[in-house]
């Protein structure tokens, strides 16, 4: 099946600093999204992305469809505590009408 | 008001045993989707349905996996003789349908085979 790399994995900040992290497919996606994921809860759309060189913000995030439609990142300004969390990277693969491919998420740590 | 509802939240069964996994979408929602997650990873699509139709099951992993949605509403996955390897959290997720992408996620069920 499609394969998105995530990166990074993890990462441990301190507050108030920004953060990004980026996917990248070997294959073309039409749409690509933004979740977060909160302990014990299912994931939380954050952003959606339609069109290649897309860059939407939502508060202090923003993400970018690539141009190349095989990758995308998401910026997060000002981390705070409640930033905490997972957050996945998903697309829609070219020709795949409505099943989203999710990335294998980054473990955001915000240190006070 | 109520988001996605799944039951059981944990089941805890013997390898053979058959499991019914229940999801309850938002109301209204003609999309109705299910996941599966593994511990450390992203949600893995497995089927969706738009009202009763199942539209895409091409990601159920082998044929002891079904799932239904009779009335368009409530939806159930079941998984026959389960296995191991089948423990994982399932995920329910429905969506307005034209704005497919904007997926609302339930809790999910914890499966654990023994």
């Amino acid at each position: 099946g499609q394969q998105l790399n995530q990166s990074p994995q993890s990462m441990f900040i301190q507050e108030g600093e920004d953060v990004s992290m980026n996917c990248t497919s070997s294959s073309i996606f039409n749409t690509w999204l933004w979740y977060k994921q909160d302990p014990g809860e299912g994931p939380v759309l954050l952003i959606a992305l339609y069109k290649a060189g897309e860059l939407t913000s939502n508060g202090r995030l923003t993400a970018q469809f690539g141009i190349t439609r095989k990758d995308s990142f998401l910026n997060i300004s000002a981390s705070i505590p409640s930033d905490v969390g997972i957050y996945f990277c998903a697309g829609q693969p070219s020709g795949s009408a409505r099943q989203l491919t999710f990335g294998s998420g980054t473990q955001l740590t915000v240190l006070p | 008001g109520a988001g996605v509802s799944q039951s059981p939240r944990y089941k805890v069964t013997k390898r053979g045993q058959d499991v019914a996994l229940r999801c309850d979408p938002i109301s209204g929602h003609v999309s109705l989707y299910w996941y599966r997650q593994a511990l450390g990873q992203g949600p893995e699509f497995l089927t969706y349905f738009n009202y009763e139709a199942q539209q895409d099951k091409s990601g159920l992993p082998n044929d002891r996996f079904s799932a239904e949605r009779p009335e368009g509403s409530i939806s159930t996955l079941t998984i026959q003789r389960t296995e191991q390897r089948d423990s994982a959290m399932y995920r329910c997720a429905s969506s307005i349908g034209v704005s497919w992408e904007t997926q609302y996620f339930g809790p999910g069920t914890r499966l654990l085979v023994l």
